[in-house]
Parts: structure tokens; C-alpha cells; sequence
């Protein structure tokens, strides 16, 4: 099926750095999603956008709804050893039937 | 609040014996569940889409006879690996909507299947 284009992939951090990760979409959006999941655990909703050029910070967590509805960034300032984890965006096109679309992706290690 | 839960966290079983999950929704009612299957190191593949007091909508490739799914109440949603094999063997994930109209999704702890 569709999937988002997540990047980085992967990233590896010394802890206090900032991080960004971005997803990116060849049609229009109208829910953007961010989740955090640990090994063996489900996702964790972090931050739900609904409006084109939407901001929203959730504690040190940062996400933006692209202007263009096609795109969505996160970012975490200062990092933590606990932010180590998959993070994944999702979300929901016009033309599609309600079912989320999701990345692939972005695996963050954090070296304290 | 929005709290989704999953049981049995982890089953191993023989190959063709049946396994059924079970996806509750803890403090909220949902009309609509969700079941995914995820692959070590892989996002989430969606299966199916549970409705309340009806048949789920399962995505191209997913054989409903295999993975069968009942939504008997707002609180809860069962996924049933029938006839399971080795192939089965998977990290299943729920999930609820919260309100009918949104999008957003909370998701259960998921269950480790492994099928010997």
C-alpha cells in the first residue's frame, strides 16, 4: 500500500542535541500523526496536527503541519537517553477511506 | 484517558492451533478498531477495520477467513489467527479511535505471537 516518505532513516545523537525528522507525501493530507514506539510496545501518540501550517509542541516535542499539506516535520530539543526509539509519522489523505498512512520510520539512538 | 489494551501480551503456540487476541478499549467507547501486524524493524501493515455490530474491512492480501474478527461491543474487539503456522508468528498491534470523525488513533501494547 502508500507509505509517507520518512527520513532520516536513522539517526545517532550525543544526549542535548536537537533532532529532526520529517515526513513527506505526493498528495495532500489532512491529518498528520507523530508516534514514538519502544521495542515491544505499541505506539505512542506524541502529537496530532489537523490544519495546514498547524505548530504544536508537546513538552520538548515539536511538530508542524506543512503549509503545502503534503509534508510534516518533528522536532525534540535537548535529547534524553529516554527519547531512544522508533518514531513514526501517519496520516490521513482526502482521497483516502480513513485509514492512516504511515512512514517507515526514523530510528533514534541517544549516546548520553 | 484514551487507555487501549491488549491480551495476551504474548502467546506461543502449535502450529494449527488458533490464537485470539483480545482489544479492549478502557475508558472510552470505540466504534471503530483497528488491527495491525508488524515485522521486526517494519512499520505498521494495516489488516483490518473493526465496526461495531459489523463485518470488518479487511486490506487487499488479508484472508479473513484466517485472521477472523468480531467487534461485538464498543469496548471490545477479538482477532482470532486461525489454523496458525509458522508464518504467523508476528508482533500484532491494535488500536481505537477515539470519536467518530477523528482520526486519531491510541494503540494497545500489542501481543508477540509466536507459532511453533
Amino acid at each position: 500500500g502508500q507509505q509517507l516518505n520518512q527520513s532520516p532513516q536513522s539517526m545517532f545523537i550525543q544526549e542535548g542535541e536537537d533532532v529532526s525528522m520529517n515526513c513527506t507525501s505526493s498528495s495532500i493530507f489532512n491529518t498528520w500523526l507523530w508516534y514514538k514506539q519502544d521495542p515491544g510496545e505499541g505506539p505512542v501518540l506524541l502529537i496530532a496536527l489537523y490544519k495546514a501550517g498547524e505548530l504544536t509542541s508537546n513538552g520538548r516535542l515539536t511538530a508542524q503541519f506543512g503549509i503545502t499539506r503534503k509534508d510534516s516535520f518533528l522536532n525534540i530539543s535537548a535529547s534524553i537517553p529516554s527519547d531512544v526509539g522508533i518514531y513514526f509519522c501517519a496520516g490521513r489523505n482526502a482521497g483516502n477511506n480513513r485509514k492512516l498512512i504511515w512512514g517507515l520510520g526514523t530510528s533514534l539512538a541517544v549516546n548520553p | 484517558g484514551a487507555v487501549v489494551s491488549q491480551h495476551p501480551s504474548r502467546v506461543i503456540c502449535k502450529s494449527g492451533t488458533s490464537v485470539k487476541i483480545e482489544c479492549r478499549s478502557l475508558d472510552f467507547q470505540a466504534t471503530t478498531m483497528f488491527w495491525y501486524r508488524q515485522f521486526p524493524k517494519q512499520s505498521l501493515m494495516l489488516m483490518a477495520t473493526s465496526n461495531e455490530g459489523s463485518k470488518a474491512t479487511y486490506e487487499q492480501g488479508v484472508e479473513k477467513d484466517k485472521f477472523l474478527i468480531n467487534h461485538a461491543s464498543l469496548t471490545l474487539s477479538t482477532l482470532t489467527v486461525t489454523s496458525a503456522h509458522p508464518e504467523d508468528s508476528s508482533f500484532y498491534i491494535c488500536s481505537a479511535r477515539l470519536v467518530k470523525g477523528s482520526e486519531t488513533q491510541y494503540f494497545g501494547p500489542g501481543t508477540r505471537l509466536l507459532v511453533l
